[in-house]
């Protein structure tokens, strides 16, 4: 099994820009997420979904938008990027509830200019 | 709603020297904790989990953890630091009973490893 993975690993983006980080995962699990982090503010949620067609808003929803149209894959689009985009962004998943373990991507470092 | 505190953005310890992570929580249910353990450049990996069976948690790499609902903490320890160990350590809480999805992460510790 591949486990979660990330593309692209890098991106740098001028503002206004667009773009769609994508993520899979081949674990078949139910749950997807999207985390940004930020030095000292560890990993804040984005958005999530519990299965395909159906998502959700995390903690910092705003710039941001998904769509889980299968259950591997879960895009998160920057619609019109700022510097305060500029972070670090993994997806997780994992097979159902809260009380599971989650398993993380290798991660985008977006930079915003 | 659920959250967690990390009481130390950084921690310095010698080889083979215990070592002490705290973890403060607040949350409105039964909560679910977990550490993960951050590498430089690389993704998020469980280290352990309590899930409101055994309050003393054991992990991998010989990290164990207590949940002691009283002090609302789950600090995570170690008897004896290896070099690998330096990285960045988050405490997660989730309210299992509540009806979202959500987890709380810490803001994060930073284990140095002196040789």
């Amino acid at each position: 099994n591949a486990g979660v993975t990330q593309t692209p690993k890098f991106q740098v983006l001028k503002t206004g820009q667009s773009m769609t980080l994508q993520c899979a995962q081949d674990m078949n699990h139910e749950y997807m997420s999207w985390y940004r982090q930020d030095p000292g503010m560890g990993l804040r949620l984005i958005h999530y979904s519990v299965g395909a067609g159906i998502t959700d808003q995390g903690e910092v929803p705003n710039g941001y938008n998904v769509s889980r149209s299968t259950t591997e894959d879960f895009p998160l689009r920057l619609l019109s990027a700022a510097p305060s985009q500029t972070s670090v962004y993994f997806c997780a998943s994992s097979l159902s509830g809260k009380s599971y373990e989650q398993y993380f991507g290798p991660g985008t470092r977006l930079t915003v200019t | 709603a659920q959250s967690v505190t990390q009481l130390d953005s950084h921690v310095s310890v010698s080889e083979g020297t215990p070592v002490l992570l705290r973890c403060n929580y607040s949350s409105s249910y039964s909560p679910s904790l977990f550490w993960y353990v951050q590498h430089p450049n690389k993704g998020l990996q469980l280290l352990l989990k309590y899930t409101s069976a055994a309050t003393l948690v054991k992990g991998i790499n010989g990290f164990e953890a207590e949940f002691k609902k009283s002090e609302t903490s789950f600090h995570l320890t170690k008897p004896s630091a290896h070099m690998s160990d330096a990285a960045e350590y988050f405490c997660v809480v989730s309210d299992l009973e509540s009806n979202d999805y959500k987890l709380s992460f810490g803001a994060g510790t930073t284990v140095t490893v002196r040789a």
